[in-house]
């Protein structure tokens, strides 16, 4: 059975930290691995990893796949309550479009 | 990217009843996808709604509680029937589109309470 495992599940930090968030799958046809962030209703889009070993960065956020250990991490620099939200990772299985998701890590950055 | 809306943006309904969410996206899109969260819970596929096609229903939905319809590549609606308390969650549309590869993005959600 296909899955997408976080870890942790959730994470406090204060401004100015790094954190590193977790991501381990399981699935078959792998096509791409999504991150997203969702604060209240709808996840927003983050990265899209389809390749190992090449870093995507934007801004203060980076995430990296690793297709041969099956994981991905997404890192976060120099936090800030803005960033108090819950990062999801999708897993993207063939050409269905199909996305499996992990559980979700919350984190919550205090000033 | 693409811009999706939903409407309504949240409901309460009472049990026994049913509710229709809409979801319009800003362009033509072949693949869109409508995904469920419940409280506290991570995001699950209900189905697959690709225009010119029946849905495809995950395991555990079915079309009788949860019917769809895509009459064009830019507009889709997804019913819950004969809701129940254990409906309560937050739907939201998702489309697949490609830009410098396939990208998924997702409507503002529609937050449903079933009293």
């Amino acid at each position: 059975e296909d899955k997408v495992v976080q870890s942790p599940l959730s994470l406090v930090v204060h401004e100015g930290d790094t954190v590193t968030l977790n991501c381990s799958y399981e699935v078959t046809n792998f096509r791409s691995l999504l991150w997203y962030k969702q604060e209240k209703k709808a996840p927003t889009f983050l990265f899209m990893l389809t390749s190992s070993g090449i870093e995507k960065k934007s801004g203060r956020l980076s995430s990296i796949l690793d297709k041969k250990e099956l994981f991905s991490i997404l890192n976060i620099t120099a936090t800030q309550t803005g960033d108090s939200a819950i990062y999801l990772c999708a897993v993207g299985s063939s050409n269905t479009g199909k996305l499996i998701f992990g559980q979700g890590t919350t984190l919550q950055v205090k000033p | 990217s693409a811009v999706i809306s939903q409407k309504p943006s949240r409901d309460i309904c009472q049990r026994g009843t049913s509710l229709t969410i809409q979801c319009q996206v800003d362009s033509q899109v072949t693949m869109m996808f409508w995904y469920r969260q419940q409280p506290g819970q991570s995001l699950t596929l209900i189905a697959t709604a690709n225009q010119g096609s029946e849905a495809t229903y995950e395991s555990g939905f079915v079309i009788d509680k949860f019917p769809i319809s895509r009459p064009n590549l830019t507009f889709s609606t997804l019913t819950v029937s004969n809701m129940s308390p254990e409906d309560s969650s937050i739907y939201l549309c998702s489309v697949l589109v490609w830009g410098t590869d396939y990208e998924q993005y997702f409507g503002p959600g529609t937050r449903l309470t079933v009293t």
